[in-house]
């Protein structure tokens, strides 16, 4: 059973870059053709999809967010990035980490989410 | 983008009754060469992340109730619970997959009566 598990700082200062690292258990990252998504939800608000990445590196962002968003992936420990940069009190959120079986499929596997609050 | 609108935001049905969430896409998310409607539907609790329920519009995950289903096609689409259990209480997310960006609903309160 394929388990993702979000990391990274719970609080971030704003004007600085938010990093998350999701990593996957259960399966291998780089085998299935699967694609790799993070997705975000405000506080007590609906779901944003962040953006994707393939086991390649290949990437899509949200236009939204395209300007801040840096995505990779390290199949050698199984793991997949994000990174936010600029963030301000509006970046406070839960980030989920989820996998789509291919580029048009919905979201089979989440994991807990992790909350980053954006405060001085 | 294609907007993703629910409704209606909250809805409070008694126990065993059916219950009715509605999801409206800007577009249609209907691809006419394998017809597939590429619209699925999450049922989130609190403290959890969503989980599938409906995929393609009316396919059933694995492991969710019959008492679950979905239908519609294009632009306009249902989730339908039969019989409300108590577990069933949680907040309902339509998605789009037709295209980048995906797009979520603003979600269904589903409570008690």
């Amino acid at each position: 059973q394929v388990q993702l598990q979000e990391s990274g700082p719970g609080l971030v200062k704003p004007s600085q870059t938010l990093s998350l690292t999701c990593t996957v258990s259960g399966g291998s990252l780089s085998s299935g053709g699967y694609y790799w998504s993070w997705i975000r939800q405000h506080p007590g608000k609906g779901l944003e999809w962040i953006g994707y990445i393939y086991y390649s590196g290949s990437t899509y962002y949200n236009p939204s967010l395209k300007s801040r968003v840096t995505m990779s992936v390290d199949t050698s420990k199984n793991q997949f990035s994000l990174k936010l940069s600029s963030v301000t009190a509006a970046d406070t959120a839960v980030y989920y980490c989820a996998r789509a079986n291919t580029v048009l499929e919905p979201f089979t596997y989440w994991g807990q989410g992790t909350l980053v609050t954006v405060s001085s | 983008d294609i907007v993703m609108t629910q409704s209606p935001d909250s809805l409070a049905v008694s126990l065993g009754e059916r219950a009715t969430i509605n999801c409206k896409s800007s577009q249609s998310v209907l691809y006419s060469s394998n017809k597939k409607n590429y619209l699925a539907w999450y049922q989130q609790k609190p403290g959890q992340p969503p989980k599938v329920l409906i995929y393609w519009a009316s396919a059933r995950e694995s492991g969710v109730p019959d008492r679950f289903s979905g239908s519609g096609s294009g632009t306009d689409f249902t989730l339908t619970i039969s019989s409300l259990q108590a577990e069933d209480v949680a907040v309902y997310y339509c998605q789009q997959y037709y295209s980048t960006p995906f797009t979520f609903g603003q979600g269904t309160k589903l409570e008690i009566k």
